[in-house]
């Protein structure tokens, strides 16, 4: 139990163009899904929280305006990065948690590239 | 704000021996306590946690950690490593007030030699 999905694993796309990416719990309700963001040898870094039916909260220094996060239902939530960037090239990660003790389950990433 | 160090950015061991990584965290409340494993290729996995009670955790492919709460550490251990320990192991915190916020630390990449 307790799966969660990513849609695409990987994408690449031309500088300027808008990329989604899907976070599904396959067979939990999620009440709450974070999005994450990790550089090649590096730690996770959140970028923002998300709770279904209301708005992401962002952590200090990502824009929202960049990277729109929508959670419409208790098993999907999608990060769209806006005007892609080379410097957005990263690989991102999405965990949920149904509120039982903040056990967080993790997707297996996507691996977005900006040429 | 919380944060979480750990000390050992890599580690190289023979199959056998015994693991120990570091993990401190800075945060003045209550928190739960994650080990988090990354095995080359796949997704993050979770190890182990503590919420409260024994602080000696027991969690999967016989890993254990314990948490000293007066050292603020949560350190990982294993007896006895395996080749197929070879992986990114990440230790993680969160604030009973967070609603599941975690903070990572930076990693530990244990590669085990043959």
């Amino acid at each position: 139990g307790a799966v969660v999905s990513q849609h695409p694993s990987w994408v690449i796309c031309k500088s300027g163009t808008s990329v989604k990416i899907e976070c599904r719990s396959l067979d939990f309700q999620a009440t709450t899904m974070f999005w994450y963001r990790q550089f090649p040898k590096q730690s996770l870094m959140l970028m923002a929280t998300s709770n279904e039916g209301s708005k992401a909260t962002y952590e200090q220094g990502v824009e929202k305006d960049k990277f729109l996060i929508n959670h419409a239902s208790l098993t999907l939530s999608t990060l769209t990065v806006t005007s892609a960037h080379p410097e957005d090239s990263s690989f991102y990660i999405c965990s949920a948690t149904s509120g039982r003790a903040y056990e967080q389950y993790f997707g297996p990433g996507t691996r977005l590239t900006v040429t | 704000a919380q944060s979480v160090s750990q000390h050992n950015h890599h580690v190289i061991l023979s199959e056998a021996a015994s693991l120990e990584l570091g993990c401190n965290y800075s945060y003045g409340g209550t928190v739960n306590l994650f080990w988090y494993v990354q095995y080359p290729g796949q997704h993050l996995q979770l190890l182990l946690k503590y919420f409260s009670g024994d602080p000696l955790v027991k969690g999967i492919k016989g890993f254990e950690a314990e948490f000293i709460k007066s050292k603020f550490s949560f350190n990982l251990r294993k007896p006895s490593v395996q080749w197929s320990d070879t992986a990114e192991y990440f230790c993680a915190v969160n604030a009973n007030t967070n609603a599941g916020k975690s903070t990572f630390g930076d990693g530990t990449t244990l590669t085990v030699k043959p």
